[in-house]
């Protein structure tokens, strides 16, 4: 298995542009995790998705962040328009909910905005 | 809301036992798990424990569960150079991780 997969893996933007990160969880997994994390504040949940149905978005900081899962296999996080204050390294990680509930996770989306 | 606590910082040197401790908020939490951070990489699930245990034995890991206390901890032993990172510990809520902030662990030869 490829684990999951994000790109990409490294963003430069400058301030407005609009950005979207992509996530494609482990085949079979059932649940997709979209986490921000930062020296300050280390890792939050944004939000997260049950058979592609957003359950909790109460992390997501404001309406400039949006996050869509189309189907089981892809899903993006997308920032507009984006300020210098969302820089930060960008996670997803996915779940089969059952047994332990563990979480997998990608290698991360480092953003930096300009 | 409250937070996972972890110490922030910890070093050893080659060979020896390292001990991460951690304290979690949610008593009802039916799983406690461990990540590791490596420089520049997302984190690796290390291991869980449910929390009807007290102990779980991984190799070289070794998890202790204190639920009167909250209290969480885990066990390096013969902790190398290649062990050097960070440590998260996490709490299930509800379906989501509720994490620490890490604990960077720094293996000196």
């Amino acid at each position: 298995d490829a684990g999951v997969i994000q790109s990409p893996r490294h963003e430069v933007t400058e301030m407005g542009q609009e950005v979207t990160l992509r996530c494609k969880p482990i085949s079979g997994h059932n649940s997709l995790f979209w986490y921000r994390q930062t020296m300050m504040r280390g890792l939050e949940l944004l939000i997260y998705f049950n058979n592609n149905v957003p359950i909790d978005d109460s992390g997501m900081p404001e309406d400039r962040f949006s996050a869509k899962m189309p189907n089981a296999s892809f899903s993006t996080l997308k920032i507009q328009p984006s300020e210098p204050r969302d820089s930060a390294v960008y996670f997803c990680a996915s779940s089969l909910l059952t047994n332990n509930y563990t979480q997998y996770f990608g290698p991360g989306t480092r953003l930096t905005v300009l | 809301g409250e937070d996972v606590e972890q110490s922030l910082f910890l070093s050893v040197r080659e060979g020896d036992s390292s001990v991460i401790n951690c304290t979690y908020t949610d008593s009802s939490s039916t799983y406690l798990y461990w990540y590791k951070q490596e420089p520049g990489a997302g984190l690796q699930l290390l291991t869980y424990i449910f929390s009807n245990m007290d102990m779980k034995q991984d190799q070289r890991l070794t998890v202790l569960l204190n639920k009167k206390d909250k209290h969480l901890s885990l066990r390096i032993a013969d902790t190398q150079t290649g062990d050097s990172a960070i440590y998260f510990c996490a709490e299930l809520s509800g379906y989501a991780l509720n994490f620490g902030k890490g604990t960077s662990l720094l293996v000196t030869p």
